[in-house]
């Protein structure tokens, strides 16, 4: 199947700093990727569907001057958490859908293995 | 305000018995649904999906039924098998809403003991 790799796979940081998660499709192209957010013992909350060449598009609640996604290319999108604090702490994981692959086929949504955040 | 519920956190289950998860959904608008398998350290994986016009899909040892009357659906896994201890997360989709966003249960760790 596809994969979908994310880097760092865990980091640690100070709490002001910024931090650049990479979300990768490794053997196909996506137009849109997406961002989750998961806290322990909660399900996967979306933050934000991010479309290659424009824009993403936030979830309320989601504040986008904090949670900067840039999506350059068909095969990379970059989450980046700036002025990190601790209840930024969290697992970030995205996921792709795979451009070449018509229609609402939903198993296409490949995800990554995700990020664990730890803000100290 | 939880749209997809999975009210089981874990389940244990003798290999060779069957495993059922549940998850239930409020919102009427959820048209289509799938269940991702989870190990830890790896993201979510795909393991099979029902639209809601079905009321069943299967696929080898899984079978996913759908009651929409009651907005609920199981995962049936028969024999479960010790390589299917994992999180199974329940996920649904509005395909009318153009936005392609999933909206996922909190998951239940299924441990199949030998």
């Amino acid at each position: 199947g596809a994969v979908v790799s994310q880097h760092p796979s865990r980091v640690i940081c100070k709490s002001g700093t910024s931090v650049k998660i990479e979300c990768r499709s490794l053997d196909f192209q996506a137009t849109t990727m997406f961002w989750y957010r998961q806290f322990p013992k909660q399900s996967l909350m979306l933050m934000a569907t991010s479309n290659e060449g424009s824009k993403a598009t936030y979830e309320q609640g989601v504040e986008k001057d904090k949670f900067l996604i840039n999506h350059a290319s068909l095969t990379l999108s970059t989450l980046t958490v700036t002025s990190a604090h601790p209840e930024d702490s969290s697992f970030y994981i995205c996921s792709a859908r795979d451009l070449g692959l018509a229609g609402v086929s939903w198993e296409t949504q490949y995800f990554g293995p995700g990020t664990r955040l730890l803000v100290l | 305000d939880q749209q997809v519920k999975q009210n089981s956190p874990s389940l244990s289950v003798q290999e060779g018995r069957i495993s059922i998860l549940n998850c239930d959904y409020t919102n009427s608008m959820f048209d289509y649904f799938l269940w991702y398998k989870k190990y830890p350290a790896e993201g979510p994986t795909f393991l099979i999906s029902i639209s809601s016009i079905k009321d069943k899909n299967e696929d080898g040892r899984f079978t996913v039924f759908l009651n929409k009357s009651a907005k609920h659906l199981s995962l049936h896994i028969v024999p479960s098998q010790p390589g299917d201890s994992a999180v199974y997360f329940c996920a649904a989709f509005h395909s009318g809403a153009g936005s392609y966003q999933l909206t996922f249960g909190k998951g239940t760790k299924l441990s199949v003991i030998p």
